[in-house]
């Protein structure tokens, strides 16, 4: 069984950093794409970043360009999201998910930017 | 970017009835490979997304034939047959052709 389960969220204050983190189960992680997605409160779903199975290639939308960086580590299964100079607008639940399709998502781990 | 303008907004309907949401890009969403990426997914209240249809028409597994998918170039269609209970919530188009990656701003299917 396919799971994703992110974690890491939490309360941050404007400009400080946060590095959230998705366990993958149940499939051989290197062979797919993973990506990042966001969902303000009460708001629409936000593709944020993307990476190429073997961690090469990352993509990322243009307001969190040079303040996020996605990675992986296959040998542990794992995604990361580090965000730094962090923003209101940033506040969000932040999905893990797989592949070109967003075939499955994480539960979701929530990320509240305020003073 | 690629804008996709979804409608409805919202989308009243009766159990055993029948409802059809559209999303339409602002340019074509043909990759070069020749494939179309549009994507449905639904969010039920308090849940995480769930693939609906990938690349324009195909069932992902599980998903019950009461969905359809179609469209092609810049307009796509997502259709549901025999709506039931557990087909409430919203619903998102994707296109995954072009850079940034854009969702529609969603269709809440409700109750009549």
């Amino acid at each position: 069984e396919v799971q994703l389960v992110e974690s890491g969220g939490g309360l941050v204050q404007p400009g400080r950093s946060l590095k959230l983190s998705c366990a993958a189960s149940g499939f051989t992680f290197s062979n797919y794409y993973m990506a990042w997605v966001r969902q303000a409160p009460t708001k629409g779903l936000e593709w944020v970043a993307s990476i190429t199975n073997s961690g090469g290639s990352t993509y990322y939308r243009d307001s969190v360009k040079g303040r996020f960086t996605i990675s992986r580590d296959n040998a542990k299964s794992t995604l990361y999201l580090q965000m730094d100079s962090l923003r209101s607008e940033d506040t969000a639940t932040y999905y893990c998910t797989r592949g070109w399709y967003f075939d499955f998502w994480g539960p979701g781990t929530m990320v509240t930017v305020s003073s | 970017d690629v804008v996709m303008t979804q409608t409805p907004v919202s989308l009243p309907v009766s159990l055993g009835g029948q409802a059809s949401i559209s999303c339409r890009s602002s340019q074509s969403l043909v990759h070069s490979n020749g494939n179309t990426y549009l994507h449905w997914y639904l969010q039920k209240p308090g849940q995480s997304p769930q693939l609906l249809i990938y690349r324009v028409s195909n069932r992902f597994s599980g998903v019950p034939d009461r969905f359809s998918g179609s469209g092609s170039g810049t307009d796509f269609t997502l259709k549901i047959s025999r709506v039931e209970p557990e087909d409430l919530g919203d619903y998102y188009c994707l296109q995954s052709t072009h850079f940034p990656y854009t969702f529609g701003a969603g269709t809440k299917l409700e109750l009549k």
